[in-house]
């Protein structure tokens, strides 16, 4: 069974950085065709990706966020961090990680985590 | 700003059919496969729908999925008052290099 979980700060001030830490089981990232990803949602928004990084290492970023943003993963401990600088209080979203397959086909998210929210505020 | 474009809202009574459109472009929809996620309110997304039109095991028959060209639909026969949520649609853009969602829409059952 495969289960992803978010921790990390629920607040943070204008401009520092947030650390986000992706919990899993179930699955490896060093098995050929696995990935995790970021997604985030602001407030009665809609769904936003961010980030994604798979078993090779190989790492995609949303355009529009990609200089502020840096994701890696410790195969070891069975987690994926996300970065995210200069924080503004417009990025105040609940944040998911998100398993993905290649095997599954297309391209989905098929397993997600709870998400944990964070606020930017000073 | 997705670009992936979705009614707002759409709704029936009980037992009806829905249907939810997500429309895009060649980048888009026209040339991968699309997903569809479920949020029920106050969860995270789950998959209903991946590769335009397959059910991941556990989700039911009545959801459905399919694509023409650079628009995708998602179809909810039965309607019951557990599909009341939100479904976005899901994407790679192969010119952004990024995933895409779309705006998502809103079920309310009558």
């Amino acid at each position: 069974q495969i289960t992803l979980k978010e921790s990390g700060p629920t607040l943070v001030k204008p401009t520092q950085i947030l650390t986000l830490t992706c919990t899993f089981s179930g699955f490896s990232l060093s098995t050929s065709g696995v990935g995790v990803g970021w997604i985030r949602q602001p407030p009665g928004k809609a769904l936003e990706w961010l980030a994604l990084i798979y078993w090779d290492d190989d790492k995609s970023y949303s355009p529009s966020l990609k200089s502020r943003l840096t994701i890696t993963k410790d195969t070891s401990k069975n987690q994926v961090v996300l970065t995210m600088t200069n924080m503004d209080p417009v990025d105040t979203a609940t944040y998911y990680c998100a398993h993905r397959d290649i095997a599954v086909g297309g391209f989905a998210f098929d397993i997600w985590g709870q998400g944990t929210m964070v606020t930017v505020s000073s | 700003q997705s670009v992936l474009t979705q009614p707002p809202s759409v709704s029936a009574a009980p037992g009806q059919k829905v249907t939810i459109s997500c429309s895009g472009s060649s980048s888009n929809v026209g040339n991968n496969y699309v997903s569809w996620y479920q949020q029920l309110p106050g969860t995270a997304p789950k998959l209903l729908i991946y590769e335009n039109n397959k059910r991941p095991s556990g989700i039911p028959d009545r959801f459905s999925g399919s694509k023409s060209g650079t628009s995708a639909t998602l179809g909810i026969t039965g309607l019951q008052t557990g599909d009341e949520a939100d479904y976005y649609c899901g994407t790679w853009d192969s010119s952004l290099r990024a995933y895409v969602f779309g705006t998502g829409t809103k079920v309310t059952v009558l």
